[in-house]
């Protein structure tokens, strides 16, 4: 089975704090990805992975940045945390290829992560 | 604009009831539906992924039906179970750009 596992499941930080988010996935899988699931509005991507040291931007790319030194671990990162970013932060990872081809993303258990 | 719309919000049903769940899209052009299945304070997990040319898909209690000319699709859960309780999200991929529109779920609450 697929595992994708994330470092907090609740984070409590203040304003203007630097956070981190980790994700780690065990099945080898090329793609990575940074979500924000917020009520009322469906999941947003945030940042994706195609590779190591590779990064895109998502939809909402505006106040983080991620890391991806290996091909298991992408971290998500909050450099000035503000109360807007107080929402569920979902890591995900597939195979290979892209959602048009079918490639299924499994998603971690999530972080609440609250900015106070 | 790309857009996945589900209903209803939520839902109310007794535990062995049977409900289907709705999903429309506006995505072109059209790759692939999923359905995910997502427990309070968990990640989404994928119950089924749907292509242009298939119109039904079962996953044991959970069928999934597939109308691409009304870009319409429906989740339907057979003989409800309390373990059933959960937000249901519809996700639409889009092949030109390779992404995928996420709906913002059903959440159906299962009571004995």
């Amino acid at each position: 089975d697929v595992k994708v596992t994330q470092s907090s499941r609740y984070l409590v930080k203040r304003t203007g704090e630097k956070v981190f988010l980790e994700c780690v996935q065990d099945m080898d899988h090329e793609n990575m990805f940074w979500y924000r699931q917020d009520p009322g509005l469906g999941l947003r991507l945030i940042y994706f992975s195609y590779d190591v040291k590779m990064k895109e931007k998502g939809d909402i790319p505006e106040g983080y940045s991620v890391s991806r030194e290996k091909k298991e671990r992408f971290s998500l990162i909050l450099e000035s945390a503000s109360t807007n970013q107080t929402s569920m932060y979902l890591c995900a990872s597939s195979l290979e290829g892209g959602p048009a081809m079918g490639d299924t993303q499994y998603f971690g258990p999530g972080t609440r992560l609250t900015v106070l | 604009k790309n857009q996945v719309e589900q209903s209803p919000q939520s839902l109310i049903i007794l535990e062995g009831k049977n409900c289907t769940l709705q999903c429309n899209y506006t995505v072109s052009p059209f790759s692939n539906l999923r359905w995910y299945k997502q427990d309070t304070g968990r990640g989404p997990v994928s119950l089924t992924i749907m292509t242009f040319s298939e119109n039904t898909k079962s996953n044991g209690r959970y069928t999934a039906t597939l109308d691409a000319d009304t870009k319409q699709s429906s989740l339907h859960i057979t003989a409800s179970q309390l373990s059933d309780s959960a937000s249901y999200i519809c996700v639409v991929s889009a092949s030109v750009t390779d992404k995928l529109i996420f709906g913002t779920g059903t959440r159906l609450q299962v009571f004995p």
